[in-house]
């Protein structure tokens, strides 16, 4: 079964430091990569996704990610974080073999960015 | 930009109610779903939906759940018999094709009581 570790649960970083974010994932054959945010009390939105291609792909608000598949991981940077930069990330891997398109989601890690 | 919507925002039941969530997807999306999210916990995913039936549900989904897309517009999730451990944000999700990004609506906050 495919799963998906985000191994911070919790990181602070100050505003206009440099952030990374990791995710490792465990899947079968080439997995379909994502990173979505959530703000409190809202919805998920996309990041950005990785379906073939270019292993370095960017996203909305200035945020990149690079699938490293020797590594099994798709960690998140942003260069300079801004104080709205504050939320929930998930990396979520899918589809999950033939006909199955679940997304499985990461436990998640929460950003919290000093002024 | 078109966006998945869910109604209510927040719902509070009873234990041993039912309850019926509704979403509308984006209108020319193919694939819906279900998921929801305990809270402090990851979302985890309850059920598919193509072509009008169930392509795919998570052992979460028990017979005490059942999906509907009653026109062509909305889609929903019922809950027969609602229990505590229910208490969760369900979150709608519709994509345009199986293998692609799935858009996510703002949740519906579940409590029972």
């Amino acid at each position: 079964a495919q799963s998906v570790t985000q191994p911070d649960i919790h990181i602070t970083v100050s505003e206009g430091a440099s952030l990374e974010l990791r995710c490792n994932y465990s899947y079968g054959a080439t997995p379909y990569l994502f990173w979505y945010v959530q703000s409190p009390g809202q919805g998920l939105q996309l990041l950005l996704k990785y379906f073939s291609g270019d292993t370095l792909v960017q996203g909305i608000k200035g945020f990149e990610a690079e699938f490293k598949r020797s590594q099994s991981s798709f960690n998140l940077r942003k260069p300079s974080v801004h104080w709205s930069d504050a939320a929930e990330y998930f990396c979520a891997v899918g589809p999950s073999g033939a006909g199955s398109y679940q997304l499985t989601f990461g436990k998640g890690t929460k950003l919290s960015v000093i002024p | 930009e078109p966006e998945v919507t869910q109604t209510p925002s927040h719902q509070v039941t009873q234990m041993g109610q039912e309850v019926i969530l509704r979403c509308v997807p984006i209108s020319n999306h193919l694939y819906f779903y279900w998921y929801r999210q305990i809270l402090g916990q990851k979302v985890e995913f309850l059920v598919s939906f193509y072509n009008n039936e169930i392509s795919e549900k998570s052992e979460i989904f028990d017979d005490q759940f059942s999906v509907e897309r009653p026109d062509g517009s909305n889609f929903t999730l019922k809950i027969r018999s609602t229990k505590l451990e229910d208490s969760a944000m369900y979150f709608c999700a519709s994509s345009p094709m199986g293998a692609n990004e799935q858009f996510f609506g703002p949740g519906t906050r579940l409590t029972v009581l």
